[in-house]
């Protein structure tokens, strides 16, 4: 069945330092593959996007990779803050039949320390 | 700018009631999409419609209904409610029926007692 795993413990930094994130699925073939920002009690808020056709997305301190051969995307965020501190959640799409419909990731917990 | 509108924001029901929850989508926007996001839990897809139809269906229980209007805007109606239903719902719209960039509501908490 399919299947998105994203880091399950919560990911602890230092302000300043670069966060990495990871999203691995399997038996998936996604178009392009979303990432979101839930901070609790809200709903998720849209990050970035990258296609099945491209590697690497950036937007301002976030940057995206996506390597449909490993079957996994990497999320950076270089010079963390506290208010970066959120549940993070990767989200698959599919053009089967372009329904739209979006799978998403557990999410991981990030929080960064001043 | 406008966002997604969902109301209510909270709603206690006890079992077996009935509740409906709204969704207002982004002006332009013309597909809606409902998810349930239970503690802990990442968002569970539905059901979402295009241009006013039902484009895709997800765990939605039989119980569950949804449509969307000529305004496009979304209702999502619950019979027979069970404590398991206690969860809260999103709504969430974008342009094109391709699920790309999805804009999501507040969401509205179902208590069911």
């Amino acid at each position: 069945s399919q299947k998105i795993e994203q880091n399950s413990e919560a990911l602890n930094i230092q302000e300043g330092k670069t966060a990495t994130l990871t999203c691995n699925y399997t038996n998936y073939s996604p178009a392009y593959l979303q990432w979101y920002r839930q901070d609790p009690g809200r709903g998720p808020v849209f990050l970035l996007l990258i296609r099945e056709n491209e590697k690497e997305k950036r937007k301002e301190r976030l940057k995206v990779t996506f390597d449909t051969t490993l079957k996994q995307s990497l999320f950076h965020i270089t010079a963390s803050q506290p208010a970066d501190s959120a549940t993070y959640l990767c989200a698959l799409g599919s053009t089967a039949g372009n329904t739209g419909k979006l799978i998403f990731g557990q999410g991981t917990t990030l929080q960064v320390k001043p | 700018a406008a966002g997604v509108i969902q109301s209510p924001r909270h709603l206690i029901k006890e079992k077996r009631e009935t509740a409906t929850l709204k969704c207002y989508p982004i002006p332009r926007h013309d597909t809606v999409y409902w998810y349930q996001q239970g503690p802990g839990q990442d968002p569970q897809f539905l059901i979402s419609f295009y241009e006013k139809m039902q484009s895709d269906k997800g765990s939605i229980p039989d119980r569950f209904s949804a449509q969307q209007f000529s305004d496009y805007h979304s209702e999502l109606n619950m019979s027979s409610l069970e404590l398991g239903d206690s969860a809260l719902y999103f709504c969430a719209s974008s342009f094109g029926g391709e699920g790309e960039k999805l804009f999501f509501g507040s969401g509205t908490q179902l208590s069911v007692l």
